[in-house]
C-alpha cells in the first residue's frame, strides 16, 4: 500500500506558466512534508518543506499548500524556467521521526518548454 | 564545499558477487542513510545509522549490509543474496536534531549481470 502517492508520472508547462505538482498521501501520522528536485544521474536536492501547523509556505517562486483534511499538498512553481525541468519527489514524515525515514512518492517529471 | 561523496559512479559485477558502495560526507551530520531507486519509483530505505557503531534496519534491508565505524563513512555491501540488486543507489545525511532535510550524493549506479 502506498502511502505517498503522485498521480501524475509527467507534466509539460510553457516558460512563465504556473506549474503545479500534486501529491497524496494516507497516513494520517505524517506531519511534515518535504520535497525534493533531481536531475538526472544526480541526487535529489531539497527544495521546501511544510509543517503540518501550516497550510502554505513560500520560497521564492516555490509555494507548497497543504490540505489536511483532504491529505493532500501541492507545489506551485511561478513563473517556470526551462531549469525547473526535474523529477520532483514528494515525501512525508513524522515529526518525531527523522527526516531520513521519509516516505516518498514515485516522482513527477516536469518539463518546462522555451 | 561539504558534501556527500559517492563512488564508483557507475558499477558494474557479476551475478554471486559481493560489492561494496562507498559513501563518505564532509557535513559533520550524525544520521546516514542508504535508498535505492528504481525507475519510475521513488527512493526506498534500505539501512539508516543514526550514530557512529549503530544501525537499523529500512524497508528493504534484504541483501544489504552496512557498517558505521566512523561518522564520516557509512558503506553499503550488496550481497549475492541480494535478488534485484541492479539499482540506482543513494546515499543521504542529515542532522540528527528535529526534523532536517536530506543531503544525497549523485549516486552509484550498479548493474549486475
Amino acid at each position: 500500500d502506498q502511502q505517498v502517492k503522485q498521480n501524475s508520472p509527467s507534466l509539460s508547462v510553457q516558460e512563465g506558466r504556473i506549474s503545479i505538482l500534486n501529491c497524496d498521501y494516507t497516513n494520517s501520522m505524517f506531519d511534515y512534508f518535504l520535497w525534493y528536485k533531481k536531475y538526472p544521474a544526480e541526487g535529489p536536492t531539497f527544495l521546501i518543506s511544510i509543517s503540518s501547523i501550516k497550510d502554505k509556505n513560500e520560497d521564492g517562486r516555490f509555494t507548497v499548500f497543504l490540505n489536511k483534511s483532504a491529505k493532500h499538498l501541492s507545489l506551485h512553481i511561478v513563473p517556470s524556467q526551462p531549469g525547473d525541468s526535474a523529477v520532483y519527489f514528494c515525501a512525508a514524515t513524522n515529526y518525531n521521526t527523522n527526516a531520513g525515514k521519509s516516505t516518498f512518492g514515485d516522482g513527477t517529471t516536469l518539463t518546462v518548454k522555451p | 564545499d561539504g558534501g556527500i561523496t559517492q563512488s564508483p559512479k557507475y558499477l558494474f559485477r557479476k551475478e554471486g558477487q559481493n560489492v561494496t558502495l562507498s559513501c563518505e560526507q564532509n557535513l559533520n551530520h550524525d544520521a546516514m542513510y542508504w535508498y535505492r531507486q528504481d525507475p519510475g519509483q521513488g527512493l526506498r530505505l534500505i539501512y539508516y545509522s543514526q550514530i557512529v557503531n549503530d544501525f537499523q534496519k529500512g524497508d528493504i534491508a534484504e541483501g544489504y549490509s552496512v557498517s558505521r565505524e566512523k561518522k564520516e563513512s557509512f558503506p553499503l555491501t550488496v550481497t549475492s543474496a541480494q535478488k534485484n540488486p541492479t539499482a540506482f543507489y543513494l546515499c543521504a545525511s542529515s542532522m540528527q536534531q528535529g526534523v532536517s532535510p536530506l543531503h544525497f550524493g549523485n549516486g552509484t549506479r550498479l548493474t549486475v549481470t
